[in-house]
This record gives C-alpha cells, sequence and structure tokens, in this order.
C-alpha cells in the first residue's frame, strides 16, 4: 500500500504546547502533503514537501521529510484552541502513477484545550 | 475567494435505492477527484477526471457507482442500488493544471444509508 500512516490515532494538549504528529509510508514518492479537517468538513492543504527537501515552514506549521526512514513529522508550534481537527499526510508517488493522485493515512484526531 | 461546491450536504437513503451527488469545482480546474471517507479513515480515491475524460477509475465499484463530467466542468457520482456499507463521506476536489499538487476539496455529501 502507498498509504500514509499516521501516529499516534489520538493527541490531547493544552493551548500553547506544541503538537507533533508523525507519518510512515512504504513507497517512494514524489512529494508528500499535510491536510487537515475539521469535523465533518471538507479537507484544507496546509503544506507540501518535496521528496528533495528536509523541513520546510509555514507560520507556525513546520514539517520534515526523512525520506531514507520514509517517514514525515508536522509540528504545530504553540497550539490552539482552533487548530482542533483532524490532520492527515498524503502521498503522491513518484512511479508513473496517475498525476497528482493522493493516498492518505487514517489521521490523527487532534484536541487542544483552552 | 473560489471554492469547490457541492451538493447535498446530508443524503440519507434505504438501501437499493439511486442516490447522486453532484460537485462544481473552482472556475478553470482541469482536474476533478471523486473520494470516498469513511468514519475514522482517511479519504480514498474513487475516480480522477482530466477534463471530461476518466482518467484513473481503478477503486471505483463499477458495478453500482458510475461517475460523468459531461462537459469538463461539474461532476456527478451515482451509486444505484445504494448499500448499507457505502455510508461515508463522499468529498470532491479539484486542482489547476500548473498547480496539480495542490487539491482544494469542497465540504463533501454526508451519506447515510439505511
Amino acid at each position: 500500500s502507498q498509504q500514509g500512516e499516521e501516529d499516534p490515532q489520538a493527541l490531547s494538549i493544552q493551548e500553547g504546547e506544541n503538537a507533533t504528529m508523525n507519518c510512515s509510508y512504504k513507497t517512494s514518492i514524489n512529494n508528500l502533503q499535510w491536510y487537515r479537517q475539521n469535523s465533518g468538513r471538507g479537507l484544507v492543504h496546509l503544506i507540501l514537501i518535496r521528496s528533495n527537501e528536509r523541513e520546510k515552514h509555514s507560520g507556525r506549521l513546520r514539517v520534515t521529510l526523512d525520506t531514507s526512514k520514509k517517514s514525515s513529522s508536522l509540528l504545530i508550534t504553540a497550539s490552539r484552541a482552533a487548530d482542533t481537527a483532524s490532520y492527515f499526510c498524503a502521498t503522491v508517488s513518484d512511479r508513473g502513477s496517475t498525476l497528482g493522485r493522493l493516498y492518505f493515512g487514517r489521521g490523527t484526531q487532534l484536541t487542544v484545550w483552552p | 475567494e473560489a471554492e469547490v461546491a457541492q451538493s447535498p450536504r446530508y443524503k440519507i437513503t434505504e438501501k437499493s435505492q439511486a442516490v447522486a451527488f453532484w460537485c462544481d469545482p473552482i472556475s478553470g480546474h482541469a482536474t476533478l477527484y471523486w473520494y470516498r471517507q469513511i468514519l475514522g479513515q482517511g479519504p480514498e480515491l474513487l475516480v480522477q477526471f482530466q477534463d471530461e475524460s476518466v482518467v484513473d477509475d481503478s477503486q471505483l465499484p463499477k458495478d453500482r457507482f458510475s461517475a460523468e463530467r459531461l462537459k469538463g466542468v461539474d461532476s456527478t457520482l451515482k451509486i444505484q442500488p445504494a448499500e448499507l456499507g457505502d455510508s461515508a463521506m463522499y468529498l470532491c476536489a479539484s486542482s489547476s493544471r500548473l498547480s496539480y499538487n495542490e487539491q482544494f476539496f469542497g465540504p463533501g455529501t454526508r451519506l447515510t444509508v439505511l
């Protein structure tokens, strides 16, 4: 399977703390993306990291990628109650699959308490 | 801000009935995706269109599911007959030719089959 697998499945923290979510995958990739999904809603693209990049920042988000370990992490710093959502990693294969096709993991449910 | 539109937002039906979902992608986006998301899991691609052509429907249960995008703009996903196991969120997403790595998702249609 090309799906990413997130860890942990659920994470509960206090406002102001940092949240770290991990993603592991099995096949070689072109890029890896993180999405957020608020309860019962569609997904929102957060950040994309390419296979030749090791770290990327966007506001309070920091993503790392280790292609040798086939893993990625998403760090949300100074979390807020509004960050409460499910977070998914999604991979794009580099092996001739349909252009742009995403393979999603099961997600991490993040709860940030005020 | 341009958004992907989906309707209906919620649909309750009895098994063996037919259901249809509609999606209007962001204007100008050539690629349109239909995903199914079972509760507690990540989205799984059902079908991908490039303009009006299907480029990937390998995960679409073709005995009961059909999808069309006749004019290369909006799209309809149909299930006939619906089964209990079809209860899920059906998400539509679109992407542009220039930025095909970033998909924009609609709010989804929550289907409940009784």
